[in-house]
């Protein structure tokens, strides 16, 4: 099955300093990575659609200048999280769109990136 | 009214019945649709997808898919307790632009030694 990483797995940061998350498809391209933030027993949340060569899309209300994306090949994604406050702690998930077959179009998700800022 | 809705749960069955989790969605231009489970402090695995009317088996795992009444579920047989998880539905629309997905809040599932 298709395979998407995240790198690195958990963070502690202090408050105010920039954090880096990036997203790889192990084994097939990705023109279209997501970015999704869950807090403790709550849903999944989507934060943004990263597109490989064009800016990323952002859910409404969240901050693109707080939350940069850059999808700069088909298999990499990376979410920078500037100037990081406590607030911000949480588990940040990454997922590939794989459109593979004729008539599939999945998502596989990565591990998750768990941040904490204190 | 919610675009893709799940009984939050939690949903509980002895070990070795058959688990039944329901999914309804709103618009009737959806096209593709997913279970994913999540356990707790883990990232969403993708279990099952389903694209067209009916049954779609796998393993202990059915996925059924009626467009005409909007629903989609899940079937798990013989239940483990480690299929104790979060099973969110999810629904892609087809002019959704993108791809992105849209997923209900999740079912919890508790399976009884």
């Amino acid at each position: 099955g298709a395979v998407v990483s995240q790198h690195p797995s958990w963070v502690i940061c202090k408050s105010g300093t920039s954090v880096k998350i990036e997203c790889r498809s192990l084994d097939f391209q990705a023109t279209t990575m997501f970015w999704y933030r869950q807090f403790p027993k709550q849903s999944l949340m989507l934060m943004a659609t990263s597109n490989e060569g064009s800016k990323a899309t952002y859910e409404q209300g969240v901050e693109k200048d707080k939350f940069l994306i850059n999808h700069a090949s088909l298999t990499l994604s990376t979410l920078t999280v500037t100037s990081a406050h406590p607030e911000d702690s949480s588990f940040y998930i990454c997922s590939a769109r794989d459109q593979g077959l004729a008539g599939t179009d999945t998502q596989y998700f990565g591990p998750g990136t768990r941040l904490t800022v204190l | 009214q919610k675009e893709v809705e799940q009984n939050s749960g939690p949903l509980s069955v002895p070990e070795g019945a058959i688990a039944s989790l329901n999914c309804t969605y709103s618009d009737r231009v959806s096209q593709s649709f997913f279970w994913y489970r999540q356990y707790s402090g883990k990232s969403p695995e993708l279990i099952m997808s389903i694209y067209s009317n009916g049954d779609k088996e796998d393993g202990r795992f059915t996925a059924q898919l009626n467009k005409a009444s909007q629903y989609v579920s899940l079937l798990i047989r013989d239940s483990q307790p480690s299929d104790s998880a979060t099973y969110l539905c999810a629904v892609n629309l087809i002019y959704n632009q993108g791809g992105k997905l849209i997923f209900g809040q999740g079912t919890e599932l508790s399976v009884k030694p």
